[in-house]
């Protein structure tokens, strides 16, 4: 049974380019979480989704980043026009009902020159 | 706001000598306070789920407790492969599914 998948594992974007970041949560989990690390920071909640409906986005800013989790696919993470401060960690996390008990991926990491 | 303050930030040790790191929360109401284990360049992997104030959970060299106001991961005669951050994270109530996360302790364990 594999894991949580994310991809890609390293990304590096210029100052105004979008990143899309991909999660493929565990076989037969239909909750989606997303965590950012930035550097030196813990871990800090984004976004939970069920299958087509974002439950609870209160973790995203406002502006430039979204999430999806289509019936059909990976749920994926977008951040439009990058800047320096996006530098971080993205941490997709999948369960099979909701619950703290999260099945985390690799991660991430996201550089921005 | 809650909030969850982990220490010490690091901590070294001998193999084989036993320690304990410290998790203290304010949290509107706890739903469940959650114990990962990180390895560098790693994902969280989940260790332990805690509900209520007088619970325990143990795995191998690691017990973990709660009180009203902090819970302890007790690791007991450390291995090297024990060496990794230890993030704990609280749940609330009204927080819907988001879990608050600590900064976390690094632990290294000295061959």
């Amino acid at each position: 049974n594999a894991g949580v998948m994310q991809n890609p594992r390293h990304l590096v974007r210029r100052r105004g380019q979008e990143a899309r970041l991909r999660c493929s949560p565990m076989k037969g989990h239909s909750h989606v979480y997303w965590y950012r690390q930035l550097p030196e920071e813990g871990l800090k909640f984004m976004v939970y989704l069920q299958k087509e409906n974002i439950i609870d986005e209160s973790g995203m800013p406002k502006e430039r980043f979204s999430a999806e989790f289509p019936k059909e696919g990976p749920s994926i993470l977008r951040i439009q026009q990058v800047v320096r401060g996006d530098s971080a960690a993205y941490f997709c996390a999948s369960s099979p009902f909701p619950t703290g008990e999260l099945f985390f991926g690799e991660g991430s990491r996201l550089t921005v020159l | 706001e809650d909030q969850v303050t982990q220490s010490p930030e690091a901590l070294r040790l001998q193999e084989g000598e036993s320690s304990s790191l410290n998790c203290s929360y304010t949290v509107s109401g706890l739903r469940g306070l959650f114990w990962y284990r990180q390895d560098p360049g790693k994902g969280p992997e989940f260790l332990f789920t805690l509900y209520s104030a007088g619970e325990e959970k143990e795995k191998e060299r690691l017990k973990a407790t709660l009180t009203k106001k902090e819970s302890f991961l007790h690791i007991t005669a450390p291995k090297p492969e024990d060496s990794a951050t230890y993030l704990c994270a609280v749940q609330a109530d009204e927080g819907a599914q988001k879990l608050v996360f600590g900064q976390g302790t690094r632990l290294t364990i000295n061959p």
